[in-house]
Formats: C-alpha cells, sequence, structure tokens
C-alpha cells in the first residue's frame, strides 16, 4: 500500500524556517518525480515545487523561488522541503503527492498533509 | 502563467442528478487537464487524468472530456457520497495551476 506521511510543520515567526519531511513507503519511491502542494485554510490547491526521481531536477512556483528548497533522499525514502524566510502567505496544509506515471504532472497519491503557520 | 478558471464556483444539485462542470484555461493545453475531488478535511483524491482517462478505482459515473482549452467533468447519476469541492489542473507547463475550486452542495 502506497503511503505518504509528512511531518515538520509548526508555529513559526516571519521570517523563520522549517523542514518538512514526507516518508514514502509503498513503492519504489528512487523511480517517481515527487511534488509539494499548499493549500492554505478555506483557500485553493497551489502547486509549490517538484522534483525528478533522481533529485537532479527541481522547479518552484514563483511565489517560493529562492526561499524554498525541495530535495530527497533516496536512501531514506524521504522527501524534503526546506522552507526560509517566511511569510503569513506561506501559512498552509502541506502536501507532498506522487505523480501518477513516474513522471508528469499529475498525484495519485498524497499524504496526508501537515500544517505550517507564519505568525508572530 | 496558465490561469484555470472553473464554472460554476458553487452548485447544488440533488441525489441522481446529472452534473457539469466546466473547466478553462487561458491557452491551449492540448488534453494535460486533471481533475480531482476533495471533500471537507480530507485529501485530493485523482478522478480524471488527461483529460478523459478513469483513474483507477473511480465509479464509472465519473467522466471527463474537451481538448484545448474547454473541458468538462461530468457526474451521470449524483450520489451522496459525491457532495464535496472539485479542482481541475492543467499539468502542461509549469507553473503548474489549479482552477479555484467548484463547490458541489446537495439541494
Amino acid at each position: 500500500e502506497v503511503q505518504l506521511v509528512e511531518s515538520g510543520g509548526g508555529l513559526v515567526q516571519p521570517g523563520g524556517s522549517l523542514r518538512l519531511s514526507c516518508a514514502a513507503s509503498g513503492f519504489t519511491f528512487s523511480s517517481y518525480w515527487m511534488h509539494w502542494v499548499r493549500q492554505a485554510p478555506g483557500k485553493g490547491l497551489v502547486w509549490v515545487s517538484r522534483i525528478n526521481s533522481d533529485g537532479s531536477s527541481t522547479s518552484y512556483a514563483d511565489s517560493v523561488k529562492g526561499r524554498f528548497t525541495i530535495s530527497r533522499d533516496n536512501a531514506k525514502n524521504t522527501l524534503y522541503l526546506q522552507m526560509n524566510s517566511l511569510r503569513a502567505e506561506d501559512t498552509a496544509v502541506y502536501y507532498c503527492a506522487r505523480v501518477r506515471g513516474y513522471s508528469g504532472y499529475d498525484f495519485d497519491y498524497w499524504g496526508q498533509g501537515t500544517l505550517v503557520t507564519v505568525s508572530s | 502563467d496558465i490561469q484555470m478558471t472553473q464554472s460554476p464556483s458553487s452548485l447544488s444539485a440533488s441525489v441522481g442528478d446529472r452534473v457539469t462542470i466546466t473547466c478553462r484555461a487561458s491557452q491551449s493545453i492540448s488534453s494535460y487537464l486533471n481533475w480531482y475531488q476533495q471533500k471537507p478535511g480530507k485529501v485530493p483524491k485523482l478522478l480524471i487524468y488527461a483529460a478523459s482517462s478513469l483513474q483507477s478505482g473511480v465509479p464509472s459515473r465519473f467522466s471527463g472530456s474537451g481538448s484545448g482549452t474547454d473541458f468538462t467533468l461530468t457526474i451521470s447519476s449524483l450520489q451522496p457520497e459525491d457532495f464535496a469541492t472539485y479542482y481541475c489542473q492543467q499539468s502542461y507547463s509549469t507553473p503548474i495551476t489549479f482552477g479555484q475550486g467548484t463547490r458541489l452542495e446537495i439541494k
């Protein structure tokens, strides 16, 4: 059974940092592109970032470029999102998501999400 | 960035109704269009990918159509468990973008 379990969320002050983790199991993690998608309270879905299967290629939404870094450790079956210079508008539930067919941008499995709250 | 616009933003319907949700892209995205269902407090669920392909395990009452800029999601006969918010998403180019969502409520 495919499982994605996020952790690392919490309350952080503006300008602070957090690192989110997403532990994957039930599939060959190293074969799949992975993504982060966020959802502010009561709002819609917003794509944040993606990483290819070996970690050599990444892309970001303009709103987080230069502040967030996506990475992965295929030996540990874990995806990360390092978030720096956090702003109030980064407050959201952050989901990790697996692509449906090894690469691409449609997501067949999602984690349960981890809440990041940026507030003083 | 490609803008995705869904209509309507909300919709009231009854069990057994046929429902159609529309999604329009600001430029052609070929068939790179996906649909998700999200229930309150739950994780999004992939329903349709590549505009018209039914994701494994999704009931056949869900169907998708369209190409280019105009797409539709149709639920042929609404069931109680279908009341949720539906999002379209373009996977044609980054940044990936979602529609604003269509909230489907019980009439």
